[in-house]
């Protein structure tokens, strides 16, 4: 099984300030995907593909990364970015695993 | 619009069963994989199970093999999860999810149904 550990595990930000998450695999994957979840509410999904964005999500975000290691990045920290993230991996000799994810808030 | 409703959660006794439903609309249910995954309160996401379009295949983790069991009902649009064995790390909150075709990701997740274990 493909272990993801998500970095850092809670942080804050200002409003306007850059944010960068990430996660990294225990073994190489083809590609990473991120959820967010606010509190009381399902995920939803909002990057996939390591680098695309889901409907709807705000054109600051951005996915990068390959092989073992992986970020999400808010180019400039919104209110309604307060959240946690969650990273999610899939291949062909491993589960479907999850990050332990991220907890951001405002600062 | 793509629907997900879980129900059938609720309070349990260790050592006792339950099953949730989950019912899908639309979308074309019969063509999908279908999944269920947890999450512990306060704690991440975890993939419990999954079954393929016909029901003729079925996947678990360790944690949960051999007490959890998945099906559908493609008529009915309708997937389950039986669960025995309840242990209190069942405590969860349960989704179904759905994958988008051709990814391996979940583009919709239904509402969530909590289950507690607990004497």
């Amino acid at each position: 099984e493909i272990v993801l550990t998500q970095s850092p595990t809670t942080m804050a930000a200002s409003p306007g300030e850059k944010v960068t998450i990430t996660c990294r695999a225990s073994s190489s994957v083809s590609y990473m995907h991120w959820y967010q979840q606010k509190p009381g509410a399902s995920p939803k999904p909002w990057i996939y593909d390591t680098s695309k964005l889901a409907s709807g999500v705000p054109n600051r975000f951005s996915g990068s990364g390959s092989g073992t290691s992986y970020s999400l990045t808010i180019s400039s920290m919104e209110t309604e970015d307060t959240a946690t993230y969650y990273c999610q991996q899939w291949s062909s000799n491993s589960p479907y695993t999850f990050g332990a994810g991220t907890k951001l808030e405002l600062k | 619009e793509v629907q997900l409703v879980e129900t059938g959660g609720g309070l349990v006794q260790p050592g006792r069963s339950l099953k949730l439903s989950c019912v899908a609309s639309g979308f074309t249910f019969s063509s999908y994989w279908m999944y269920w995954i947890r999450q512990a309160p306060g704690k991440g996401l975890e993939w419990v199970s999954s079954i393929n379009t016909d029901g003729g295949s079925t996947y678990y983790p360790d944690s949960v093999k051999g007490r959890f069991t998945i099906s559908r009902d493609n008529a009915e649009n309708t997937v389950y999860l039986q669960m025995n064995s309840l242990r209190s790390e069942d405590t969860a909150t349960y989704y179904c999810a759905k994958p988008r075709r051709g990814y391996h990701y979940f583009d919709y997740w239904g509402q969530g149904v909590m289950v507690t274990v607990s004497s």
